[in-house]
């Protein structure tokens, strides 16, 4: 079955400081990967995502993740955070077949906060 | 992407009453899902939910309390039952495209039982 660890459950940040959220996952074959950020009161709003082909992956509003098969991992990067930037951030791992969507499965999430 | 509207927004609920939370999307999905996320945890899937067929349902989750209904390709609702305050969440909808392995969610709806 499908799992996902992310360790921190709380960050904080400067604003301008470089940001990596850790995710683990676990899962028996190639995983599709997301990360989905969550403002206080909103949805959920998806950031990147990985299937396949290459191991970096670049999303909106500046943020990347990388995937890692030999680490199981997913981490999310942006090189400087903005105020704007906080939020819950909640990675999540989803099934492998070849058709239909499958459900995801998603960590506990990662509560950034931006010191000013 | 696609567009999912949910609604309502929120509602504060007496216990033992039911609400039901729609779900509609602007084009044909295959699959729909439901989800909830409880006061400071992550989200928890409750069901699938696929056009002509009875959902599917997680382990903890039953479908007396949490009747599903997918009536067409574009639409869906989940109805909350016999509330109690344990079931003061947001409760998402999700879509899964094919074309391009992204998967949507609607802004959720905000529950209080009191």
């Amino acid at each position: 079955a499908q799992s996902v660890t992310q360790p921190d459950i709380h960050i904080t940040v400067s604003e301008g400081a470089s940001l990596e959220l850790r995710c683990n996952y676990s899962y028996g074959a190639t995983p599709y990967l997301f990360w989905y950020v969550q403002s206080p009161g909103q949805g959920l709003q998806l950031l990147l995502k990985y299937f396949s082909g290459d191991t970096l992956v670049q999303g909106i509003k500046g943020f990347e993740a990388e995937f890692k098969r030999s680490q199981s991992s997913f981490n999310l990067r942006k090189p400087s955070v903005h105020w704007s930037d906080a939020a819950e951030y909640f990675c999540a791992v989803g099934a492998r077949k070849i058709q239909g969507a499958q459900k995801l499965v998603f960590g506990q999430g990662t509560r950034l906060t931006i010191n000013p | 992407s696609a567009v999912i509207s949910q609604k309502p927004s929120r509602d504060i609920c007496q216990r033992g009453t039911s609400l039901t939370i729609q779900c509609q999307v602007d084009s044909q999905v295959t699959m729909m899902f439901w989800y909830r996320q409880q006061p400071g945890q992550s989200l928890t899937l409750i069901a699938t939910a696929n056009q002509g067929s009875e959902a599917t349902y997680e382990s903890g989750f039953v479908i007396d309390k949490f009747p599903i209904s997918r009536p067409n390709l574009t639409f869906s609702t989940l109805t909350v039952s016999n509330m109690s305050p344990e079931d003061s969440s947001i409760y998402l909808c999700s879509v899964g495209h094919l074309a391009n392995y992204g998967y949507t969610f609607g802004s959720g709806t905000r529950l209080t039982v009191v």
